[in-house]
């Protein structure tokens, strides 16, 4: 079983649709990641959480840390979201992270 | 703030050749940098950790003679693929952390294909 798991691991919806992805981990972490990676690979991280909730725009993120979930999610979704998400957390007692193998969303115009 | 660049982003070289990719932090002092592999459709895995003066710390089941690691100032960090082969190719991304913070800045990553 992975340590983190991302659910779901594809995802297609029509463009405005809500979208919500989740992150569920098994680990005692100190903080979780959100990460998005465009067709050309590129990386930009989107949040860093360790309790309670952020927003960015179109973006948000919640980290419940008893229950070891997290969820992303886009508002208005629209085709340039299209994207891999990704989810990682660190570990308690360093920096590493462990990833998730990602959410492929596509959204059609 | 807090930009990490990569060159080249993408790079193709014969078998038997080595190649370089550079990770720089543009606007901070990196005082660790991690380099990561990603096989397509895959997860990225991290391969090595290295901190600035120091010997890279190598992940399990990574070459340490084959993937050079050198971090020798607080903004430059490369990484040399030696004798590649087309096993090698890849998309490698770097990212970086300044003391003080957990947080990791990620490089647009560089796209090595070895025909």
């Amino acid at each position: 079983k992975n340590e983190v798991e991302q659910s779901p691991q594809n995802l297609t919806a029509q463009e405005g649709e809500f979208i919500t992805i989740n992150c569920s981990y098994s680990v005692g972490i100190s903080a979780l990641h959100w990460l998005q990676q465009h067709p050309g690979g590129g990386i930009v991280s989107l949040f860093m959480l360790s309790s309670g909730k952020k927003k960015h725009g179109r973006l948000i993120a919640t980290i419940n840390i008893q229950e070891k979930h997290s969820s992303l999610h886009i508002t208005a979704s629209h085709p340039r979201d299209s994207a891999v998400y990704i989810c990682a957390v660190r570990y308690v007692s360093n920096y590493q992270l462990i990833w998730g193998a990602g959410t492929k969303l596509i959204i059609k115009p | 703030g807090a930009v990490v660049s990569q060159h080249p982003s993408w790079v193709i070289c014969k078998s038997g050749t080595s190649v370089k990719i550079e990770c720089r932090s543009l606007d901070f002092q990196a005082t660790t940098m991690f380099w990561y592999r990603q096989f397509p459709k895959q997860s990225l895995m991290l391969m090595a950790t290295s901190n600035e003066g120091s010997k890279a710390t190598y992940e399990q089941g990574v070459e340490k003679d084959k993937f050079l690691i050198n971090h020798a100032s607080l903004t430059l960090s490369t990484l040399t693929v030696t004798s590649a082969h087309p096993e090698d190719s890849s998309f490698y991304i770097c990212s970086a952390r300044t003391s003080g913070t957990y947080e990791q800045y990620f490089g647009p990553g560089t796209r090595l294909t070895v025909t």
